[in-house]
């Protein structure tokens, strides 16, 4: 059964701290995206990549956030220094295709965040 | 551009009575729209998808959607509800560009009561 991974499932650092959260898309899927969920905000779309390449990275803070495909079976998604407002839960999810507009989206379990 | 709202941010029901998740959308281009769920800390996963196949959708666990595009909906329901039921649920349309990203409402929270 394939599913998306993620590491660590819970992470509390302190502020300031470099977090780094690390993603496996399901093996032959080339679309992987990072979303952020709170309570007050709830699912925002941090970044996208096709074929490892950023497509989108706009919902995400450049100054502190940023996302990477080193190879096709590792996403990362670093926060340097981490904030206690970066507190959330953040998925990453695969899809199958080249950007069908129809993909099912396969999420992960998620990262918890806790930034104190 | 795409959007879609999700009407009432917690709705309960008993068990067995009929489940109506209401869902409307913004679209420029004809949607494709989706309802995911999320299990107590679990990621999303998904229930149903109109891919303009059918507007009348099957998904698992007994939901279905119906596609309307005179009232631009596309309310999620199950005729009777069970206790695993209770979960949040998201809608959710494809964004334009043929990028495969999606366009989430803000989550409905179902409680089921016994």
């Amino acid at each position: 059964d394939a599913r998306v991974t993620q590491t660590p499932r819970h992470k509390v650092t302190e502020m300031g701290q470099e977090v780094t959260m690390r993603c496996q898309p399901i093996l032959g899927h080339n679309t992987v995206f990072w979303y952020r969920q709170t309570m007050m905000q709830g699912l925002e779309l941090l970044a996208y990549f096709r074929n490892r390449a950023p497509l989108d990275d706009s919902g995400m803070p450049k100054d502190r956030f940023s996302a990477e495909m080193p190879d096709a079976t590792l996403a990362t998604l670093k926060i340097q220094p981490s904030e206690p407002r970066d507190s959330a839960v953040y998925f990453c999810a695969s899809g199958p295709r080249l950007a069908a507009l129809t993909d099912t989206q396969y999420f992960g379990p998620g990262t918890r965040l806790t930034v104190l | 551009a795409q959007s879609v709202t999700q009407l009432g941010s917690h709705v309960s029901v008993s068990e067995g009575a009929l489940v109506l998740l209401r869902c409307n959308y913004s679209s420029s281009v004809p949607p494709y729209l989706f309802w995911y769920v999320q299990y107590p800390n679990q990621g999303l996963q998904l229930l149903l998808k109109y891919t303009s196949a059918a507007t009348l959708v099957k998904g698992i666990n007994g939901f279905e959607a119906e596609f309307k595009k005179s009232e631009t909906s596309f309310h999620l329901t199950k005729p009777s509800a069970h206790m695993s039921d209770a979960a949040e649920y998201f809608c959710a349309v494809s964004g334009s560009g043929n990028t495969g990203k999606l366009i989430f409402g803000q989550g409905t929270t179902l409680q089921v009561k016994p």
